[in-house]
């Protein structure tokens, strides 16, 4: 079976940082994706952890924590467009299908 | 490189009706999964097919059904069409779709409604 949570809503001031968290129980875990999706939109691909540790690209780093479940997205220097849904999606070996979280709903303001 | 080609982008039915939605993956992608996204319940895999087999199916009732052809190019089916399928319906593409390869492009959606 499959648990995710990650919160509904946050909100953050144009040029700061959020953290975006997730907390997954999967069997067999495999590694963990970030997607992000705006209004209307469908979602594109930000990041894959496999390994334990802190991944950055950017303006976005993704951390993963296989032991504890968890994972989080860092957002730095927030721009008005990083306003979206930011979907957590913990990936299963064997299974040739991923399951989102819920999504988070960041809102930037300026 | 074309992305993933989802038609139509929007279509209206009623219910008791039967649709079928048409999904063109990425040139060589051989995975294709279909999502159905509401405002309350998210983003719900519906299932997933590689060469023409389907590999793994969500939880949804039997109304639902899909198929992928030889040249990737897959469908998806809903019959006997309830007021709760209105939905915004995501097909996505991977390279394989196995554990390790399976980052989803996703395709713009074909979005339901259902009177």
């Amino acid at each position: 079976g499959q648990n995710i949570d990650q919160p509904t809503e946050m909100t953050a001031t144009e040029g700061a940082i959020v953290q975006i968290n997730c907390t997954y129980q999967t069997s067999g875990f495999n590694g963990l994706f970030w997607y992000q999706q705006h209004a209307g939109e469908a979602p594109t691909f930000l990041s894959y952890n496999v390994l334990d540790g802190l991944e950055e690209k950017g303006r976005f780093s993704s951390f993963l924590s296989r032991s504890k479940g968890y994972s989080y997205l860092l957002l730095k220097e927030l721009q008005m467009k990083d306003s979206a849904s930011y979907l957590c999606a913990p990936e299963s070996r064997g299974y040739n299908k991923l399951i989102f979280g819920a999504g988070t709903r960041l809102a930037v303001h300026p | 490189k074309a992305g993933v080609t989802q038609t139509p982008r929007y279509l209206i039915k009623t219910r008791g009706q039967q649709v079928t939605l048409s999904c063109s993956p990425i040139s060589g992608h051989r995975s294709v999964s279909w999502y159905q996204q509401t405002p309350g319940q998210g983003l719900q895999f519906l299932f997933e097919y590689f060469s023409e087999t389907q590999r793994n199916k969500g939880n949804f009732p039997g109304r639902f059904s899909g198929r992928q052809f030889s040249n990737s190019r897959s469908e998806m089916n809903v019959s006997t069409l309830e007021l709760g399928d209105s939905a915004l319906y995501l097909c996505a593409s991977s390279l394989e779709g196995r554990p390790g390869a399976n980052v989803l492009t996703f395709g713009a959606g074909s979005r339901l409604t259902v009177l």
